[in-house]
């Protein structure tokens, strides 16, 4: 079964550093998703991506943060100057036209 | 903003009783409507959906009810097992999906 893969699984950095999360989508998806939960709190959306640019975001994503789909498989978030409160588990997921979104396994960023 | 408020946040029944979890949301162009189990330190994982043509949706031991007129969706487990237990997060989708703050489920053997 097709899965939704993300890398690195555990991202420490210090703070005011640029962090890339990546994530493969599944291949025949056309909608991709980034979330992040903090420790023990909800999943947050952040950002929606659809035909090559962003279709929704949140207040959460602010200047600081950045997608792109540099080829035609992956689907990256850009952190420029990370914040300690910018730690957190984040979820890239896609889904189909009108479909179920599956979510990735998560980058645990840590900023320290 | 759309919102998405969840109920109750910690929920604990004994083995073979019912669980039931209730959300309600803002946004009328909400239209589909998931429920997602999350075990600790793992990702969301779809347990059943439900689309807003649609009253009621079934599956084994997990049912969906929606009240679109008054914006509530439930989800109810039926002869809870030990392995139920998880936080669950409901939610709603417009143009954007919102989550629920998330029901951690003990079921106590």
């Amino acid at each position: 079964e097709p899965e939704v893969t993300q890398t690195p699984s555990h991202q420490v950095t210090q703070m005011g550093q640029e962090v890339i999360l990546r994530c493969v989508p599944i291949s025949n998806h056309l909608y991709f998703y980034w979330y992040r939960q903090i420790l023990g709190q909800k999943v947050e959306f952040l950002v929606s991506f659809y035909n090559n640019e962003i279709s929704e975001k949140s207040e959460i994503f602010d200047d600081q943060f950045s997608v792109e789909r540099p080829d035609g498989s992956n689907f990256t978030l850009k952190i420029r100057s990370t914040k300690l409160e910018d730690s957190a588990m984040y979820f890239c997921a896609s889904r189909g036209f009108d479909g179920e979104q599956y979510f990735g396994p998560g980058t645990r960023l840590t900023v320290t | 903003g759309e919102n998405v408020e969840q109920h109750p946040s910690t929920l604990s029944v004994q083995e073979g009783d019912s669980a039931v979890i209730k959300c309600t949301y803002s946004d009328s162009a909400s239209n589909y409507f998931p429920w997602y189990k999350q075990e600790l330190g793992k990702r969301p994982q779809l347990i059943i959906d439900i689309r807003s043509n649609v009253g009621e949706k079934k599956d084994q031991r997990i049912a969906v009810t929606l009240n679109k007129t008054a914006k509530h969706f439930s989800l109810h487990i039926t002869e809870t097992q030990p392995e139920d237990s998880a936080v669950y997060f409901c939610a709603a989708r417009g143009f954007k999906t919102i989550f629920g703050a998330g029901t951690r489920l003990f079921v106590k053997a």
